[in-house]
Order: C-alpha cells, then sequence, then structure tokens
C-alpha cells in the first residue's frame, strides 16, 4: 500500500541510549516531516526537509538529529535519549497540498 | 504569520445529534485549510481540503466544512454522528507554498454518546 512507513512502532530506552528512527515514503514527495505528539500540546514539529540531502529545525528540534540521504527516506535520531523525549513520534510527507502520516511510534524514556 | 484556534478540546455529541467543531485561522494570505482525523493509535489522515473555488467543501465519512472569509472560520460538521466518529480532529492551515507551513491547531477530541 502507498503511503508512509515507520519503523519501529514501539520502543523502550534507557536513559541515555541512542537510537533511530527510520520513516519512508513511497509517493515521490518532496516534503518529508517528523512531529512529536503529546497529551494538550497537539503536534509540535520537530524538524522537516524540503528535498534530498536538505534538512531544517522546526519548532523543538534540540536533542533530535535527522537526515535525509535518499529522497524517500527521513530519519530521526536521538543521540542520548531523555525522559522528556517519551512521546508519540509521527512522521509526515506530503505533495504541495496535503499531508500523509505514518503510523507513529510510541517511545517511551525510563 | 499563520495561526489556528480550535475551540473546545473536547466536544460531546449523543449518537445522531449534529456534530459542530469550530476552527478559527490568522493568515496575511488566501489560505489553503485543512481538516485531519485521528482515531485511537493510528496517524492522522486527511478529512477535507479548501485550496480554491466552492467555499462548502465534502470530505470523506459525510463530513463537510465551510470556509467563510468574513469570519475567518473554516468550521467542520456533520449532520447526524455515528459512534464510529468517535476520534481527534485536527483544524490545519497553510499559505500557497503549502508543505512545511502548515500550522495544526491543537485538536478537538470529539466523544459521542449512545
Amino acid at each position: 500500500n502507498a503511503g508512509v512507513t515507520q519503523t519501529p512502532k514501539f520502543r523502550v530506552l534507557k536513559t541515555g541510549q541512542s537510537m533511530t528512527l527510520l520513516c519512508a515514503q513511497d509517493m515521490n514527495h518532496e516534503y518529508m516531516y517528523w512531529y512529536r505528539q503529546d497529551p494538550g500540546m497537539g503536534l509540535r514539529l520537530i524538524h522537516y526537509s524540503v528535498g534530498e540531502g536538505t534538512t531544517a529545525k522546526g519548532e523543538v528540534p534540540d536533542g533530535y538529529n535527522v537526515s535525509r540521504l535518499k529522497k524517500q527516506n527521513f530519519l530521526l535520531g536521538l543521540e542520548s535519549a531523555a525522559p522528556s523525549q517519551t512521546s508519540v513520534y509521527f512522521c509526515a510527507s506530503s505533495s504541495m497540498i496535503g499531508y500523509t502520516f505514518g503510523s507513529g511510534t510510541r517511545l517511551t524514556v525510563v | 504569520a499563520q495561526s489556528v484556534t480550535q475551540l473546545g478540546s473536547h466536544v460531546s455529541v449523543s449518537e445522531g445529534a449534529l456534530v459542530l467543531l469550530r476552527c478559527n485561522y490568522s493568515s496575511s494570505v488566501p489560505p489553503y485549510l485543512f481538516w485531519y482525523v485521528q482515531y485511537p493509535n493510528q496517524g492522522l489522515q486527511l478529512l477535507l481540503k479548501y485550496t480554491t473555488g466552492a467555499t462548502l467543501v465534502k470530505g470523506i465519512n459525510g463530513f463537510e466544512a465551510e470556509f467563510k472569509k468574513s469570519e475567518t472560520s473554516f468550521h467542520l460538521t456533520k449532520p447526524s454522528a455515528h459512534m464510529s466518529d468517535a476520534a481527534e480532529y485536527f483544524c490545519a492551515v497553510s499559505d500557497r507554498t503549502g508543505g512545511f507551513k502548515t500550522i495544526f491547531g491543537a485538536g478537538t477530541r470529539l466523544f459521542v454518546k449512545a
């Protein structure tokens, strides 16, 4: 099925550990995004990319890094996880009009 | 700068009743407007969008929204609620460059009572 695929779906990390979340889209979209969703705070943009090889900071970029080496993939990295990064992470891609979201990664940092 | 305000973080309706979820936006240029729906443990799905043309926009599952420029509003309605409509709904606005300049509202959770 066409769309946005996120892996993994669930993960538990210990404080200080690192991990990478993978996002893949097969719609040939230029724009890709990483959001986090926390209760009562809606969606907050972490980083985004307007094309292969380009990335930019969003609203809450601290503690995260991203890479877009291939147009279809957008990776989100946590170098040293902290409990404040416990959240649900969503990847999305878009054409000029409208977003397609992945199903999310639920991350718990203990 | 653009912004979106969704009035009411929670809305409760009875099954069969009218659903009205309110969204007001601020934009210095003619906007693109969207409603997304998020079911539990899922990502957001596009429900409907307004770009140009007819101001009454119909979406999936019987929802519709009307763009009212004079009121800077884009309220979402459905004549008769169904239990399966229980979800969180997000209004969003972008300028006509689209993409990363889309701003999402904080969301409204819809409860449907039997």
